[in-house]
């Protein structure tokens, strides 16, 4: 079965150092992955997904993940957090498997940015 | 273009009580899903449409039924609501060509009483 993990509930990190935001697999096949973003009382938005080449993805607000397919790995990094980059992260891998269009989604991970 | 919205944003519901979850999406995108929100266990599948004419269930159907109306929208129903249904219920759509991603309407705050 295709799975995501996201082991750490909570990031704290102090704003201005670098920040990462963790992510696994487990899929069948070559995956697409996915990075979103979600801020107090919104939707998730799109930050950024690797689909297929270069294993480093930018994104929007300055973000990047790293795929490492000997790792099984798709973490989120930022070289510089800011203190508006606080807020709950959620990586996703899209159901390929299933021949359908489902994604499954790890249960996110809290980042704290402290000024 | 405004994306994807939902209505209504907020709604309390008593114990058997029925409602209909309403969303739309502008994109010309073809699949659109249907997720619930609860602490501490991300985004769970409730049911999907990979596009129009067509639905599925998804991680946790039970107590749920939707209509895929159209392209644009795709409604979900409770038709006899249980406290465990109080959540957070997001609706996606994706699809555009090329793209994969998923694009997320605001949320509906749903509180069953």
């Amino acid at each position: 079965a295709q799975s995501v993990a996201q082991p750490e509930d909570q990031v704290n990190v102090a704003e201005g150092n670098p920040l990462t935001v963790k992510c696994t697999y487990s899929v069948s096949g070559n995956p697409y992955l996915f990075w979103y973003v979600q801020y107090p009382n919104r939707g998730l938005q799109f930050l950024l997904k690797y689909i297929t080449g270069d294993n480093l993805v930018k994104g929007s607000y300055g973000f990047e993940a790293e795929f490492n397919k000997s790792q099984t790995s798709f973490h989120l990094k930022k070289p510089s957090a800011l203190v508006s980059d606080s807020a709950l992260y959620f990586c996703a891998v899209r159901d390929l498997t299933s021949g359908t269009y489902k994604y499954i989604f790890g249960t996110g991970t809290r980042l704290k940015v402290l000024a | 273009n405004a994306g994807v919205t939902q209505t209504p944003k907020f709604q309390v519901l008593k114990t058997g009580q029925s409602m209909t979850l309403q969303c739309a999406q502008d994109m010309n995108h073809n699949s659109m899903y249907w997720y619930r929100q609860d602490p501490g266990m991300g985004l769970r599948l409730i049911y999907y449409s990979a596009s129009e004419g067509t639905t599925d269930k998804g991680e946790v159907p039970n107590g749920y039924n939707v209509s895929r109306l159209n392209k644009r929208e795709f409604s979900l129903r409770l038709e006899s609501a249980a406290p465990s249904q109080t959540s957070v219920y997001f609706c996606a759509s994706s699809g555009g060509l090329g793209t994969y991603e998923q694009y997320f309407g605001p949320g509906t705050r749903l509180t069953v009483t």
